[in-house]
């Protein structure tokens, strides 16, 4: 069973620069997640999809971080303009049913910014 | 916001020992509790997952909870230097506002020495 798949892998911007990242998710997987881990720290929640609706986007900083998950499938992370306290790296996590006990969250690789 | 404490690392122990790893957390109604094991400059796997207080055994790991005391715990039995990584605590929430939302300790760095 393929993974989830996220890019680019790594990225380099200046600040107020745009990036976006991409992820698809586990087949059949209906809750999406996107997490921020900067370095030394435990992964943070930005937004959390069931299917194409937006769950949880409480801890997204949405004057600069967009998300959406149009088809129910692959998403998008967006920031625009980047600062230099976003450098991190971004998560992309999926669950079968992220609403209930045992359901297994599965990470992808990440996507690595530096903003500079 | 959901505070989940890791006992602060790094941690060192020698190879066949036993790794103690600890975590408090604050909400009450949290009822799945995750560890994850982070190598660097790779993604969380998730190595045990808790429900129920009292012990879970898978190998050489086991997961330790205590509802009461709000506290959950990892065990390392014959530490090999392949477990050196860092193992994150995770603690989830199926009700309420922040139905399904995953929370985080800074996590613990583990290395375990030849």
């Amino acid at each position: 069973e393929a993974g989830v798949a996220q890019s680019p892998r790594y990225k380099i911007i200046e600040k107020r620069q745009s990036v976006a990242f991409w992820c698809n998710p586990i087949s059949g997987h209906a809750t999406l997640y996107w997490y921020q881990q900067i370095l030394g720290q435990g992964p943070k929640l930005l937004i959390q999809f069931q299917n194409n609706g937006v769950v949880d986007d409480s801890q997204l900083p949405k004057d600069r971080f967009s998300a959406e998950r149009l088809k129910g499938v692959d998403s998008t992370l967006k920031i625009q303009p980047a600062k230099l306290e976003d450098s991190a790296v971004y998560l992309c996590a999926s669950s079968f049913q992220g609403l209930n006990s045992g359901n297994t969250i599965y990470f992808g690789e990440g996507s690595w910014l530096t903003v500079v | 916001q959901k505070e989940v404490e890791q006992n602060s690392g790094p941690l060192s122990v020698p190879e066949g020992a036993i790794a103690s790893l600890n975590c408090t957390y604050s909400d009450r109604g949290s009822q799945s509790f995750f560890w994850y094991r982070q190598y660097s400059g790779k993604s969380p796997e998730l190595i045990m997952s808790i429900y129920s207080n009292g012990d879970k055994e898978d190998g050489r790991f086991t997961a330790q909870l205590n509802k009461a005391s709000q506290y959950v715990s990892l065990l390392i039995r014959d530490s090999q230097p392949s477990d050196s990584a860092t193992y994150l605590c995770a603690v989830k929430n199926d009700r309420g506002s922040t139905l399904g939302r995953l929370y985080f300790g800074r996590g613990t760095q583990l290395t375990v020495w030849p």
